[in-house]
């Protein structure tokens, strides 16, 4: 079992750029969850995908939008974007359920310069 | 709304010595409670989590915790700390309320090992 996976694992893009970062759920999950991680910070929750739509979305403005596929992969998308959006990125699966266990995958590295 | 504030940005201990990282949260509805560590350059794994039921909860790696509900509370506890430990460690809460999927996470206590 490859767990969660999360391409790429580090990136660097210029203030204005989009990007757009990939997560593979740990086999047998359907549910994807984003966080952001800045530097010296607990994560913070971005949004969940389920069943291909966003279920909940956390603080984060509309520049940050999201896909789930029918395989269960998951996209991030940001636009736009600025210096304060550099930041590790972590994806998060999980079976639907409100207490399961959420497998978090090692992260994307964002880096706006 | 709920909240998790970690007690402590940096704990240092001796190998052998008793682990205390401290946890307090706040929530309108009972709540789901979980550690995570992250080692450095790598994601989040769960070492525990009290959702119902029994009050002191054990993880892995020979951590336990322990839900206290009078004292909004649930510190992570290791009786003897191994190098190994070291790493940064953050405490989240969750409920079984509404539409709340979301963890919410405090600010991490970073855990250093001294041999």
């Amino acid at each position: 079992d490859a767990g969660v996976t999360q391409s790429p694992t580090h990136l660097i893009k210029t203030r204005g750029q989009q990007v757009t970062l990939r997560c593979s759920p740990k086999s047998g999950h359907d549910t994807v969850s984003w966080y952001q991680q800045a530097l010296g910070q607990g994560p913070q929750f971005i949004f969940q995908y389920y069943e291909e739509e966003e279920r909940q979305r956390g603080n984060f403005p509309d520049r940050f939008s999201g896909h789930q596929f029918p395989n269960y992969s998951s996209e991030l998308n940001v636009n736009a974007l600025l210096l304060g959006d550099s930041a590790l990125y972590l994806c998060a699966s999980s079976f639907p359920g409100l207490n399961t266990e959420a497998f978090f995958g090692q992260g994307t590295r964002l880096t706006v310069v | 709304a709920q909240s998790v504030t970690q007690l402590g940005s940096h704990v240092s201990v001796s190998e052998g010595a008793l682990v205390l990282l401290r946890c307090n949260y706040s929530s309108s509805v009972p709540p789901y409670l979980f550690w995570y560590v992250q080692y450095p350059n790598q994601g989040l794994q769960l070492l525990l989590k009290y959702t119902t039921g029994a009050t002191l909860v054990k993880g892995i790696n020979g951590f336990e915790a322990e839900f206290k509900k009078s004292e909004t509370s649930f510190h992570l506890t290791k009786p003897s700390a191994h190098m190994s430990d070291a790493a940064e460690y953050f405490c989240a809460v969750s409920h079984s309320g509404g539409s709340n999927y979301k963890l919410t996470f405090g600010k991490g206590t970073l855990l250093t090992v001294n041999p």
